[in-house]
């Protein structure tokens, strides 16, 4: 069973759209982060979050510690948004303190 | 500031083969990890140090080798490459509890 679970597993939407992609969790977290993965494969950090919600530019997370879940909103999809979303939570479990669990992904396809 | 950098981007390798994955950082890091990356499914853990001089395992260790002599280099070692480890490895470096930050990756095949 994966601690971490996104949903939709793949994402097709017209430009300019607005997109959420979920990510529920199993285990005790002391943050959640979102990342990106364009391809060709870099990894790059968009939000690290313990709570509440967090703006960069047209990118929005949220989280909402008690039912376990967050969300990941793209505001006016852009086709440069393709890419895939992945989800992870930092355990705060004494034997895999700190610790990321990740989840699988989900793969964004903005078309113009 | 180069980030975390890793090398080589990709690599070819006979069954038996040994070789090492490097990864450096230059952000002063204490925490550092190596990950790998299969289709269908998360990035899992194989590797991670929390200074220089203390590694521990993660989910998928076996078959790898890691150290951590100075604070900024974190080499992953393949002691006998098998096919099951061919995938897309990534290293990280983080702030204790801070954001991670990555590599570009290793594209490993094992024939």
């Amino acid at each position: 069973k994966n601690e971490v679970e996104q949903s939709p597993q793949n994402l097709t939407a017209q430009e300019g759209e607005f997109i959420t992609i979920n990510c529920s969790y199993s285990v005790g977290i002391s943050a959640l982060h979102w990342l990106q993965q364009h391809p060709g494969g870099g990894i790059v950090s968009l939000f690290m979050l313990s709570s509440g919600k967090k703006k960069h530019g047209r990118l929005i997370a949220t989280i909402n510690i008690q039912e376990k879940h967050s969300s990941l909103h793209i505001t006016a999809s852009h086709p440069r948004d393709s890419a895939v979303y992945i989800c992870a939570v930092r355990s705060d479990r004494g034997s895999t303190l700190g610790r990321l669990y990740f989840g699988r992904g989900t793969q964004l396809t903005v078309w113009p | 500031n180069a980030g975390v950098t890793q090398t080589p981007k990709f690599q070819v390798l006979k069954t038996g083969q040994s070789m090492t994955l490097q990864c450096a950082q230059d952000m002063n890091h204490e925490y550092m990890s190596w990950y790998r990356q299969d289709p269908g499914m998360g990035l899992r853990l194989i590797h991670y140090s929390v200074g220089a001089g203390i590694t521990d395992q993660g989910e998928v260790p076996n078959g790898y080798n890691v150290s951590r002599s100075t604070t900024e280099d974190f080499p992953l070692r393949l002691l006998s490459a098998a096919p099951s480890q061919t995938s897309v490895y990534f290293c990280a470096s983080s702030r204790l509890g801070g954001v991670r930050h990555f590599g570009n990756g290793t594209r490993l095949t094992v024939t």
